[in-house]
């Protein structure tokens, strides 16, 4: 079936720097979301990408579909304590968007003051 | 998160009973989902329902586990004679329309004694 790889599983940075992520799939996706999710939490929408090459912002997230449409990354600039989550990547399968979404194992972002 | 409500939070069984989690979507939405999150791992699509209809139940365990909507009152995932591999974070989803954006409920975390 179809599977999202994420890396990195888990990153501890300095506040003030930037972060990266990505996710990469062997089958295509139509749409790229990203999700944070605190502890005790459900998972929060962060961005949603519907285009390929399509990059699209929501304050200090950016996040890109990639042209091949097999992967997309997430990044965080100038990072704060509050960023500290699990951001996972997640893409809908079936048609018309309506079916279940398969999710990324996580990246766990750790930030030191 | 805002809009989806899930209950209860926290839900402790003994091995043998019955877990029964309730969602009610957004205002507007007739689309839910199920997930299962166990620690460490990312969310995993159980069912997917629409009011009075269950349309994809892949995910769901074929016994002990069942789901429904219906036309008036939450949904309901109930987990007949629980052990203690059913612990974990149950989170449902609903969305509106077909952009394949989901938002998710805070989670029912379920202990199994």
């Amino acid at each position: 079936g179809q599977q999202l790889n994420q890396s990195p599983q888990s990153m501890f940075i300095q506040e003030g720097e930037d972060v990266s992520m990505n996710c990469t799939s062997s089958s295509i996706f139509n749409t790229w979301l990203w999700y944070k999710q605190d502890p005790g939490e459900g998972p929060v929408l962060l961005i949603a990408l519907y285009k390929a090459g399509e990059l699209t912002s929501n304050g200090r997230l950016t996040a890109q579909f990639g042209i091949t449409r097999k992967d997309s990354f997430l990044n965080i600039s100038a990072s704060i304590p509050s960023d500290v989550g699990i951001y996972f990547c997640a893409g809908p399968v079936g048609s018309g968007n309506t079916g279940k979404l398969i999710f990324g194992q996580g990246t766990t972002l750790q930030v030191k003051p | 998160n805002a809009g989806v409500m899930q209950n209860p939070r926290h839900l402790v069984r003994r091995r043998g009973q019955e877990a029964r989690l309730r969602c009610s979507p957004m205002k507007g939405h007739s689309h839910v989902y199920w997930y299962r999150q166990l620690p460490e791992e990312g969310l995993k699509f159980m069912v997917y329902l629409q009011k009075e209809n269950i349309i994809d139940e892949s995910g769901m365990p074929k016994e002990r586990f069942s789901a429904e909507f219906p036309k008036e009152g939450p949904s309901i995932l109930r987990i007949q004679q629980v052990v203690r591999g059913d612990s974990a974070a149950y989170f449902c989803a609903s969305f509106r329309d077909r952009t394949g954006e989901q938002f998710f409920g805070p989670g029912t975390r379920l202990t199994v004694l």
